[in-house]
């Protein structure tokens, strides 16, 4: 069954704007990881964030995390148009529970 | 992608033919992970060995069998029992926890003819 759902399902902006995804999940978590997937090809990782962090940051990314409301942002600054891609969100209940990926939001960057 | 292979690219299978999927990985990683995606659903694990000689179920495994006879590699066949198999198949890797980041492979476009 899908733990996350991300939110929108496809954002198209436009160059130098910023992007923000959402990420939903229902039960209790042991870290959130986001991964990003260019058309056709594998998952690259972004970036993890563990349940006792908030806010995670790393270059352009910008990733929080609100236990209470079991939900997650990703936040791309200054969009490209090299950052059309899909997004997934991915959670992870423990070491022995598998992760269990979103169903992602496309985003599309116009030049 | 770094350090995972996936072979072929692209595969094309006839129904009622068994088809392997290629898996490797030299990142010395303990767990390997076979994912099936299909448009509009995310990721779907499929089977998951986190040592050598041992491999367990993932949430849709029917269909589909593994073998895991050296750490590096992790083939997956889809049998023509799999009645639905035309999608992209990702295989991933890992240090063995589960839940940590996980490494992907370019992945395998199967269509069934």
């Amino acid at each position: 069954s899908q733990q996350g759902e991300e939110d929108p399902q496809a954002l198209s902006i436009q160059e130098g704007e910023n992007a923000t995804m959402n990420c939903s999940y229902k039960t209790s978590i042991n870290n959130l990881q986001w991964y990003r997937q260019n058309s056709g090809r594998g998952l690259v990782h972004l970036i993890l964030i563990r349940s006792n962090e908030r806010e995670k940051h790393s270059g352009r990314l910008r990733v929080t995390l609100d236990t209470s409301k079991k939900s997650s942002s990703l936040l791309i600054t200054a969009s490209r148009a090299a950052d059309t891609a899909s997004y997934f969100c991915a959670t992870g209940r423990g070491s022995n529970y598998k992760l269990t990926f979103g169903k992602g939001t496309l985003l599309t960057v116009n030049p | 992608d770094g350090g995972i292979t996936q072979s072929p690219k692209y595969l094309f299978r006839k129904e009622g033919q068994n088809v392997t999927l290629s898996c490797e990985q030299n990142l010395n990683h303990d767990a390997m992970y076979w994912y099936r995606q299909d448009p509009g659903q995310g990721l779907r694990l499929i089977y998951y060995s986190q040592i050598v000689n041992d491999f367990q179920k993932g949430d849709i495994a029917e269909g589909y069998s593994v073998s895991r006879e050296k750490k590096e590699s992790f083939p997956l066949t889809v049998t023509s029992a799999q009645k639905n198999p035309t999608a992209f198949y990702l295989c991933a890797s890992n240090s063995g926890r589960l839940a940590d980041t996980q490494y992907f492979g370019p992945g395998t476009r199967l269509t069934v003819l």
